[in-house]
């Protein structure tokens, strides 16, 4: 089956960017969209269709992707920024998310 | 203003059922496609059904045969009706709403927690 591997945690310091990458088998055919999620909060959509960003996103949320991995980098990060953050990607007609990626700002 | 409220949840013994409802304003839902995405305690995220604006429906492999999603456009509901439940179902399941054509989960209600246990 198929699956998008994310690293388990990152840290950053106040003010440092943050990657966060997802890897797949021909993720590079696909779309990826990232989610943020915080304790005892619904996951939210942070970027959609590898690097849009909705309406109400930060600009320091950004989405790229090269070759099978998908990177969601957060420029300037912020003490609120510590949350998990899931990529997820469609196979055939099933979602399949990633494992998700602890954040922690020190 | 898009709201999704899921409800149903709660405790059910193995083999039991439970039917979920995500109550849908702020658009159409017929026109949108609408899924159920879960989480069991401590865990990831993990999709477990779809339902397209023109009716298509997809199930993940662990739910397929048991669990069946549908939609009440008269209700403005989304429902997930879950039969032959197992321990490995407890979560909190989560319906989402896409925001575009390549945007499937978009919005997310706020869950409703369901726990299979004796």
């Amino acid at each position: 089956s198929y699956e998008l591997t994310q690293p388990p945690s990152v840290s950053v310091s106040p003010g440092q960017t943050a990657s966060i990458t997802c890897s797949g088998d021909t993720l590079g055919d696909k779309y990826a969209s990232w989610f943020q999620q915080k304790p005892g909060q619904a996951p939210g959509l942070l970027i959609y269709q590898n690097n849009h960003r909705p309406s109400g996103i930060p600009e320091r949320f950004s989405g790229s992707k090269s070759g099978n991995t998908a990177t969601l980098t957060i420029s300037g990060t912020q003490a609120m920024d510590e949350a998990d953050y899931y990529c997820q990607a469609w196979d055939s007609s099933t979602a399949i998310f990633g494992g998700g990626t602890k954040l922690t700002v020190l | 203003e898009v709201q999704l409220v899921e409800s149903g949840g709660g405790l059910v013994k193995p083999g039991g059922s439970l039917r979920l409802s995500c109550g849908a304003s702020g658009f159409i839902l017929s026109s949108h496609n609408m899924h159920w995405v879960r989480q069991a305690p401590g865990k990831g995220l993990e999709w477990v059904s779809s339902i397209t604006s023109d009716n298509y429906i997809y199930y993940a492999d662990s739910v397929k045969g048991r669990f069946t999603i549908s939609r009440d456009t008269a209700k403005k509901s989304l429902y997930l009706q879950m039969n032959s439940l197992r321990v490995e179902d407890t979560a909190v399941y989560y319906c989402a709403k896409d925001c575009g054509t390549y945007c499937p989960f978009g919005y997310w209600g706020q869950g409703t927690l369901v726990t299979v246990s004796s």
